[in-house]
This record gives structure tokens, C-alpha cells and sequence, in this order.
């Protein structure tokens, strides 16, 4: 079946302007979570969704903000974009929500630079 | 709260060598542990994960890892390095919530012929 696919690969965008990402899940998988890795600070969690709920948020500034649609697709948008919100942005998805031992699927990533 | 740390961010070994990625974990429960792989320009692979059933664990690619709970670690081998082994490796456990895994800052494995 297929991955998970997320849309664009690549985006170059100029401060102060807004993104929006697009992550579609696994066939069957309800919950999409959100990733930023920058060399940086590494992996760090963003938010998740579940059944179109957030069901829980990592410690990003409200510029950051997502949704889920009905499908289990997910978007996560990007306000006023700065220098330092150039990073690849993956997204993940399970089948249910939580799960201790739940492997996480993830897609190849969006990468994007704010110039 | 949970957290890991990875010990050594580059590590290279010959072709045929060993493997040993380093991965420490903290946490007030019982921890579900995962190692994933990233090549570059990709998002990331499962390699393996702990779930408590056994403390060795087998993952794909010959790759293997060992929960051990009084040294709080869960390192990464593999017996015989190959070139494609060449990647990012990524510690990670789920949080107590079970709705977000907290990486560690990763390890670049380099193999040199």
C-alpha cells in the first residue's frame, strides 16, 4: 500500500510570508503527527491529530497551527515566516491514537528555506 | 519526563567492522524505545523497537539492539558494517502520553572501504 506522502518536497519562501504543508496518511492510519529537524535542534515534535482533534502540541509558537480533515489528512501552516523556520518538516502517522509501541510511518519531507 | 541522548553525533568504522551506536534513555516508566534511520534527503525508517517482550531485539538490515534497564541504554549493532549502512540513526522513545517520540540528536554513521 502506499506511504506516507507529503506535498511539496521542496519550498523556498520569503520572510513574512505564510506555508501550508500537506501530509496524507497511510490507508487506514487516523492519527498524523508533526515533525521539524533542523541541524540545530534536531527532531522536535510539532503537534498531533487525531479525528481532526489536536490531541497534543510541543512547544512551538503559535505561528505554527494544523488541522485534520475528515480523510486523516493533515495540513500544518506557518505564519509569518523567519530566517529560522527553514528546516525539514516530516509527518508521521499510526493507525490509532497513542500507543506506546506504535511504530510511527514516516513520509520523506518537506524542506523549507525561508530566504 | 522522557528523554534520550545518543553519545557521539559522527561515528566511522571500515567495511566488515562493528557497529555500535549509543543511545541512553530516561524515564519514570517503563520506556517503548525506537531506532530509526534516515538517509539523506528521506524521512525515516523504522529499524527496530523495544516493547518489553525481549531485551535483544532484531531489526531489519542485520541491525540489533539490547535493553538494558540498569545501565538505562539501548545500543545499536550490527556485527559487519556494509556501505550502504553510511545514514543518520535516531534514538528515540515514546512519551508518557504515547502521542509523541522525543529523539535523540542523532549519530552519522560514516563507512569508509
Amino acid at each position: 500500500k502506499a506511504g506516507v506522502t507529503q506535498t511539496p518536497r521542496y519550498l523556498i519562501k520569503t520572510r513574512g510570508q505564510q506555508v501550508t504543508l500537506s501530509c496524507s496518511p497511510i490507508s487506514g492510519h487516523r492519527s498524523v503527527s508533526w515533525y521539524q529537524q533542523t541541524p540545530g535542534q534536531g527532531l522536535q515534535f510539532l503537534f498531533e491529530y487525531f479525528s481532526e482533534t489536536q490531541r497534543n502540541k510541543g512547544n512551538f509558537p503559535g505561528r505554527f497551527s494544523g488541522r485534520q480533515f475528515s480523510n486523516s489528512r493533515s495540513e500544518m501552516n506557518v505564519s509569518t515566516l523567519e530566517l529560522g523556520d527553514s528546516a525539514l518538516y516530516l509527518c508521521a502517522t499510526t493507525p490509532g491514537y497513542g500507543g506506546e509501541n506504535t511504530e510511527a510511518f514516516f513520509g520523506q519531507g518537506t524542506r523549507l528555506t525561508v530566504v | 519526563a522522557q528523554s534520550v541522548t545518543q553519545l557521539g553525533s559522527h561515528v566511522s568504522v571500515s567495511e566488515g567492522a562493528l557497529v555500535l551506536l549509543r543511545c541512553n534513555y530516561s524515564s519514570s516508566v517503563p520506556p517503548y524505545l525506537f531506532w530509526y534511520v534516515q538517509y539523506p534527503n528521506q524521512g525515516l525508517q523504522l529499524l527496530l523497537k523495544y516493547t518489553s517482550a525481549a531485551t535483544l531485539v532484531k531489526g531489519i538490515n542485520g541491525f540489533e539492539a539490547e535493553f538494558k534497564k540498569s545501565e538505562t541504554s539501548f545500543h545499536l549493532t550490527k556485527p559487519s558494517a556494509h556501505m550502504s549502512d553510511a545514514a543518520e540513526y535516531f534514538c528515540a522513545v515514546r512519551n508518557q502520553a504515547g502521542t509523541a517520540l522525543i529523539f535523540g540528536k542523532g549519530t552519522t554513521l560514516s563507512v569508509s572501504s
